[in-house]
């Protein structure tokens, strides 16, 4: 079965700082897709990147950043020079598509709040 | 605004009670997924239908059902509610797979009480 580690349940940083998000998965099998979703205090998801099993390349987008390592099974989000508009929960979360099975499987998040 | 629908935003009913949540996925996705996110379990995979179809069963209670309509909106019925079915429930919609972007609804604030 497949499973999303988000070990860091809550971290705080100070405004400006760089912050690492952490994202261990399990899977049994070789195509599945990651994702990162942002729940700011709203409440809606909010779709930030998506990354298939054969792109191993790093992401970045503006001040959001991406390391993908399959031989660690990690998918970690990195922020540079935080801002407060950054505080929300963020998920990782897993697809895996097992014929007549399909679903995303979220981690449990981590809350981020940036302090001005 | 990610393009998908969901109403009311919020609902407060009594236990024992019966609602219906309503979804309309972005113009085009033939998937909706729904999803609960409450604070002992997470996010979790209900159901997911595509072009009017059950397509994946998660973790949906009995009491919970679920159809998706020609025009593509889809419905999410729960019935005789408990105080632990009060949660976040969301919609989400994608073209075909979860192999490419699923948009998340706002979801709707369900209280029991």
């Amino acid at each position: 079965a497949q499973k999303v580690t988000q070990a860091q349940t809550e971290i705080s940083v100070v405004e400006k700082e760089d912050v690492t998000l952490d994202c261990v998965y399990e899977t049994r099998d070789t195509t599945y897709y990651l994702f990162w979703y942002k729940q700011p205090p709203s409440g809606e998801l909010v779709f930030l990147i998506r990354r298939n099993s054969f792109d191993e390349q790093n992401e970045i987008s503006g001040r959001y950043s991406w390391n993908f390592q399959k031989s660690t099974s990690s998918f970690n989000f990195t922020i540079t020079a935080s801002q407060v508009v950054d505080s929300a929960v963020y998920f990782c979360a897993l697809s895996e598509r097992n014929f007549g099975n399909e679903k995303l499987t979220f981690g449990t998040g981590t809350r981020l709040t940036i302090i001005p | 605004d990610s393009g998908v629908t969901q109403t009311p935003k919020h609902l407060i009913t009594a236990t024992g009670q019966r609602v219906t949540l309503r979804c309309s996925p972005r113009s085009g996705d033939l998937s909706v997924y729904w999803y609960q996110q409450s604070l002992d379990q997470g996010l979790q995979f209900l159901i997911q239908y595509y072009n009017g179809e059950e397509r994946a069963k998660g973790n949906i209670l009995e009491r919970f059902s679920a159809q998706q309509f020609p025009d593509l909106h889809s419905e999410l019925n729960l019935s005789s509610l408990e105080l632990g079915d009060s949660a976040l429930y969301f919609c989400a919609s994608s073209v075909d797979t979860l192999y490419g972007e699923a948009f998340f609804g706002q979801g709707t604030r369900l209280t029991v009480v």
